[in-house]
């Protein structure tokens, strides 16, 4: 359950969409997490999934979850430039187990 | 809901010295909270989890009598780095959860540096 993996670096113009991936090879995780990190600060919340669940989907945010392939996705609609951040992807996979992903930068150009 | 409070929010002290950090979660209790690490552009990494009562769970490589974790009451736990030196200069973040079924919510961080 220690690998999770992320690419490191995602840049994308204003108003295109956002797709930042993430594997993880524990398949008995049972919540997969989605964290925002802006400099200097904490880890904010974005999102979370269910391991039974395929797709969840809040306001801009999409999370894909393909249990199979051990894959998971945030898909992040119209970006701005307020998104701009790391990403953390997390999989929690027993009872006090949180393993976190190396974060993605995403840039995004006006 | 769910706010996790962490102070201070950076701090300078001197080779030798001993730091502080305190994690409040303020609006839930926690049994347990979890005291990260974060090197630059690289992730968290746990050093330890904290539990209400008793002795705090260290990860493999973490010194516990460097980092001394105390967790005295539902919604505070502190992290003391003892006799500190500047490689233990870092963004320390804390974290805690409402319950079992509930995600991680995290402290806004410390940063330490050691001169």
């Amino acid at each position: 359950g220690e690998d999770v993996e992320q690419s490191l670096f995602l840049s994308v113009r204003e108003g295109d969409s956002s797709v930042i991936n993430c594997t993880y090879t524990d398949s008995s995780s049972t919540y997969l997490y989605w964290y925002k990190q802006e400099p200097g600060a904490g880890l904010q919340l974005l999102t979370y999934i269910f391991s039974n669940m395929d797709m969840k989907q809040d306001q801009r945010l999409t999370v894909l979850l393909n249990k199979k392939d051990k894959h998971l996705s945030l898909r992040i609609a119209d970006t701005q430039t307020g998104d701009s951040a790391i990403y953390f992807c997390a999989e929690k996979y027993n009872f006090n187990k949180f393993y976190f992903g190396s974060g993605t930068k995403l840039n995004v150009k006006p | 809901g769910a706010v996790v409070s962490q102070h201070p929010s950076r701090v300078i002290c001197k080779s030798g010295t001993s730091v502080k950090i305190e994690c409040r979660s303020l609006d839930f209790q926690a049994t347990t909270m979890f005291w990260y690490r974060q090197f630059p552009k690289k992730s968290l990494m746990l050093m330890a989890t904290s539990n209400e009562g008793s002795k705090a769970t260290y990860e493999q490589g973490v010194e516990k009598d460097k980092f001394l974790i105390n967790h005295a009451s539902l919604t505070l736990s502190t992290l003391t780095v003892t006799s500190a030196h500047p490689e233990d200069s870092s963004f320390y973040i804390c974290s805690a959860r409402p319950g079992e079924g509930s995600p991680l919510h995290f402290g806004n961080g410390t940063r330490l540096t050691v001169t």
